[in-house]
């Protein structure tokens, strides 16, 4: 299965909110309520910022929101802040007990 | 707190054999699922197998299907990735990482992942 779609990069002034996509097909994002997102900063492991589709751990601000439109999941940041700053990765359970990521989104905090 | 510590990592040659530790704390370890995600350098995330909690169900990316074999022993609280015929694009970081709670292993996001350990595939 082919690994689900983001765009390479995506960017937003300290304060404004940036959406990013995540788009796969109705065999795992669009047939599933099981998406994460996570955040990477350089050098580190990931963590988890949202788990089935819009749920998020306990830790996480509430900045950080996600929800889900037939194939495509997505991912908000609102009130950027210069910490946001990484990289993120979206994941959905898929047909046949599989997993999938997407190739990642390099968020710039201007 | 949850520590989840990597080990086994290394450089070795096409076609040999590795295998990867993991060890957890600060959590009740034979109750959760857990997953191993590979990262090749300057690439993203790529999921390679799964365990539940009782070692009854285990789940693999084809790309390693019949090559990699995940493992646990929940009595000494450790996760295994045993890599056979090794090639190549194997080489990456190995995490492992915990299943958040409330559903099935598979469906579940990674709530806390360790460090990671680096193989490297090459002759």
């Amino acid at each position: 299965q082919s690994a689900l779609t983001q765009p390479p990069s995506a960017s937003g002034s300290p304060g404004q909110s940036v959406t990013i996509s995540c788009t796969g097909t109705s065999s795992d994002v669009g047939g599933y309520n099981y998406v994460s997102w996570y955040q990477q900063h350089p050098g580190k492991a990931p963590k988890l910022m949202i788990y089935e589709v819009s749920k998020r751990p306990s830790g996480v601000p509430d900045r950080f929101s996600g929800s889900k439109s037939g194939d495509t999941a997505s991912l908000t940041v609102s009130g950027l802040q210069a910490e946001d700053e990484a990289e993120y990765y979206c994941s959905s359970y898929a047909d046949s007990n599989n997993v999938l990521f997407g190739g990642g989104t390099k968020l710039t905090v201007l | 707190q949850v520590q989840l510590v990597e080990s086994g990592g290394g450089v070795v040659q096409p076609g040999r054999s590795l295998r990867l530790s993991c060890a957890a704390s600060g959590f009740t370890f034979s109750i959760y699922g857990m997953h191993w995600v590979r990262q090749a350098p300057g690439k993203g995330l790529d999921w390679v197998a799964v365990m539940s909690y009782d070692g009854s169900n285990e789940y693999y990316a084809d790309s390693v299907k019949g090559r990699f074999t995940i493992s646990r022993d929940n009595s000494k609280k450790m996760l295994y990735l045993q890599m056979n015929s090794l090639r190549t694009e194997d080489t990456a970081v190995y995490y492992c990482a915990k299943v958040s709670p409330g559903v099935t292993a598979i469906k579940a996001g990674f709530d806390y992942w360790g460090q990671g350990t680096l193989v490297t595939v090459s002759s």
